[in-house]
């Protein structure tokens, strides 16, 4: 069945980085895109970018450029999420989600990993 | 970028129908597929529609999915309410570059 795990909750301090695992199983890792989404305390989905795992090339939401970068290692079918420059605002659960299409949809979500950015 | 504006909740009682909208502010809403996503408390989106009226195996008929181009929007119909459909609803689209979620609908089944 498809899985996708992420890695466990993260505490950083404004200014430091995260970086979030995404290990997937069940599935050809290189034939499916992967999606991060976040969404805030309280508050609606936001789509932070897209990696295609089979050549590592990727496309960000325009907000984020600049301190997000996405990578994969196909050896381990895992797809990493690094955010620089945090700050209280980037406080979330961090969702990886696999799609079939270019941009298009998600089928199956990873459980979620939760980001506090504090003092 | 477009974005995607959904009411912020509905409420109705079980058994009855709802139907939550989701209307693009630019370009057409039949150019690219919509999908809708449900999101209980404490856990992940699963899909409910996909590509405008589309439903993955698992997901119940009582859910249904359409577009009017009229309006430039989509809609999400729940039909015999259970008090299980209680979530929150997201309807997504996308263009050339980017994925957009609308704001997300709180359904209440009282």
């Amino acid at each position: 069945q498809v899985q996708l795990v992420q890695s466990g909750a993260e505490v950083k301090k404004p200014g430091a980085s995260v970086k979030v695992s995404c290990k997937a199983s069940g599935y050809t890792f290189t034939n499916y895109y992967i999606h991060w989404v976040r969404q805030a305390p309280g508050q609606g989905l936001e789509w932070m970018g897209i990696i295609n795992p089979s050549g590592g090339s990727t496309t960000y939401a325009q907000k984020f450029q600049g301190r997000l970068t996405m990578t994969r290692d196909t050896s381990t079918s895992t797809v990493y999420m690094e955010l620089n420059s945090l700050r209280s605002e980037d406080t979330a659960v961090y969702y990886c989600a696999r799609g079939e299409r270019w941009l298009r949809a998600v089928d199956y979500w990873g459980q979620g990993t939760l980001v506090t950015v504090s003092s | 970028n477009f974005m995607l504006t959904q009411p912020h909740s509905v409420s109705e009682s079980p058994g009855k129908t709802v139907t939550i909208s989701c209307t693009r502010s630019s370009g057409s809403i039949a150019s690219n597929y919509v999908q809708w996503y449900q999101q209980r408390p404490g856990s992940a989106p699963t899909t409910v529609i996909y590509e405008d009226n589309q439903r993955p195996s698992g997901v119940p008929d009582r859910f249904s999915g359409s577009i009017d181009s009229s309006s430039n929007s989509a809609s999400l119909t729940i039909s015999g309410l259970k008090t299980e459909d209680e979530a929150d609803y997201y309807c997504q689209s996308y263009d050339s570059s980017n994925m957009v979620f609308g704001g997300g609908t709180k359904l209440t089944v009282l």
